[in-house]
């Protein structure tokens, strides 16, 4: 198996722009976690999905960031508009029914000017 | 989530055995221990889980005291490549909250 795949691998854009960050996870597996690292916040749960539908969106920042699964094998992780504030590392994580052994993607690098 | 402590930061040389412990003091009954860790510029790995007794796999080991309020990871023989952060979690509600971790130095 290819691992856990996202796109694009960086992304820089403008403030208010939307930004759509990408993720396959490895085929048959029944979890998918979105995550975010900083410096300052270190690594973040953002939101997690079981079979396609959301469990936890607890630490999903605020409305700005929004998150789909339309499929087992596709999801989306969306900002509009985008802030400066938003520049981070976005992993995308899946595992399969143990959801603590999770496998992670190489991430995507996004900053925002 | 109950929490873990780590120490922020390890140095050891090549070749040699590395302890990292963990302490996790508010551990409940069922949460189980694991850890993960970073190498630069990737995303985390999973290494190593157990609730009781003590566990082996190809990566590492993982020490867990008897009353599992502290745990300690080892890698039995250190090579450059397992310079990274190394997390130290405690299971809850299906999550992985994780702390700042330790930050270990290989020294050739």
């Amino acid at each position: 198996d290819a691992g856990v795949i996202q796109s694009p691998r960086h992304e820089v854009t403008e403030m208010g722009q939307e930004v759509t960050l990408r993720c396959k996870p490895i085929s048959g597996h029944d979890y998918l976690f979105w995550y975010r690292q900083t410096m300052m916040r270190g690594l973040e749960l953002l939101i997690y999905f079981n079979n396609n539908v959301p469990i936890d969106d607890s630490g999903m920042p605020e409305d700005r960031f929004s998150a789909k699964m339309p499929n087992a094998s596709f999801s989306t992780l969306k900002i509009q508009p985008s802030e400066p504030r938003d520049s981070a590392v976005y992993f995308c994580a899946s595992s399969g029914d143990y959801p603590y052994e999770q496998y992670f993607g190489p991430g995507t690098r996004l900053t925002v000017t | 989530d109950a929490k873990t402590t780590q120490p922020n930061s390890m140095e050891s040389n090549e070749e040699e055995p590395v302890h990292l412990p963990c302490n996790h003091s508010t551990i409940s009954g069922t949460d189980y221990i694991h850890w993960y860790r970073q190498l630069p510029s990737q995303g985390p790995e999973y290494v190593i889980h157990g609730l009781t007794s003590n566990v082996n796999n190809r990566m590492a080991s993982l020490a867990i005291a008897e009353d599992r309020k502290s745990s300690t990871l080892i890698l039995h023989r250190a090579t450059l490549r397992d310079a990274a952060v190394y997390y130290c979690i405690l299971e809850g509600a299906q999550k992985l909250v994780f702390g700042q971790g330790t930050r270990l130095t290989i020294n050739p």
